[in-house]
């Protein structure tokens, strides 16, 4: 079966402290990931991708993404959070020709 | 790149009646895709154009859906007897590729759809 998991539905970090987003998938073959923010009311923006190749990719706004097979995990970070990050993220699973498998997002809420 | 546009942003309409959605892709790309998100949930994949061509629909497509792209461009997506349970936001999206799993999706903003 082909699935995203987002563990967490909401999480408050406070302004300047470090983030992880937990994403597991499930998936038959080679996973090729992704990482969307909506914010209310937007379209969904991309913050990074993993293919191939290395491991931690690195995305627009300072985040990153670890890709880790043995635990089907492809969690996002971010050292230092700012206010203007509070959105909701989404992880993806390409099943092929850019059909997306997503996750049920998180909410990121960033207390002052 | 104008980035991809959504018309209308928002539409009410009662239940029964029909609707149609359009979606401007960037110029370049000749993938077009339809996802429908409800509320609290992520992006569903409903169907994509390559060029003019539709090659897949989701199981979700019921028969009252119906998407086209006429000249390998813009999209329509028509909901014909709309239902209360088709209240969702309609993303359209677009890449350019000639392989299954490169060139990430552009979205637009989203079409919110609210059947009363």
């Amino acid at each position: 079966a082909q699935s995203v998991t987002q563990p967490d539905i909401h999480i408050t970090v406070s302004e300047g402290a470090s983030l992880e987003l937990r994403c597991n998938y499930s998936y038959g073959a080679t996973p090729y990931l992704f990482w969307y923010v909506q914010s209310p009311g937007q379209g969904l923006q991309l913050l990074l991708k993993y293919f191939s190749g290395d491991t931690l990719v690195q995305g627009i706004k300072g985040f990153e993404a670890e890709f880790k097979r043995s635990q089907s995990s492809f969690n996002l970070r971010k050292p230092s959070v700012h206010w203007s990050d509070a959105a909701e993220y989404f992880c993806s699973l390409n099943t092929g020709f850019q059909k997306l498998v997503f996750g049920t997002g998180t909410r990121l809420l960033v207390s002052p | 790149d104008t980035g991809v546009s959504q018309d209308p942003r928002h539409k009410i309409t009662k239940r029964g009646q029909n609707v149609t959605f359009r979606c401007d892709p960037i110029s370049e790309h000749n993938r077009l895709y339809w996802y429908r998100q409800t509320l609290g949930q992520g992006p569903e994949f409903l169907t994509y154009f390559q060029n003019e061509a539709q090659l897949e629909k989701s199981r979700l497509l019921s028969d009252r859906f119906s998407a086209e792209r006429p000249k390998g461009s813009f999209s329509t997506l028509e909901i014909q007897r709309t239902e209360q349970g088709d209240s969702a936001m309609y993303l359209c999206a677009s890449s350019f590729g000639s392989d299954s799993y490169n060139s990430p999706l552009h979205f637009g903003n989203g079409t919110r759809l609210t059947v009363t």
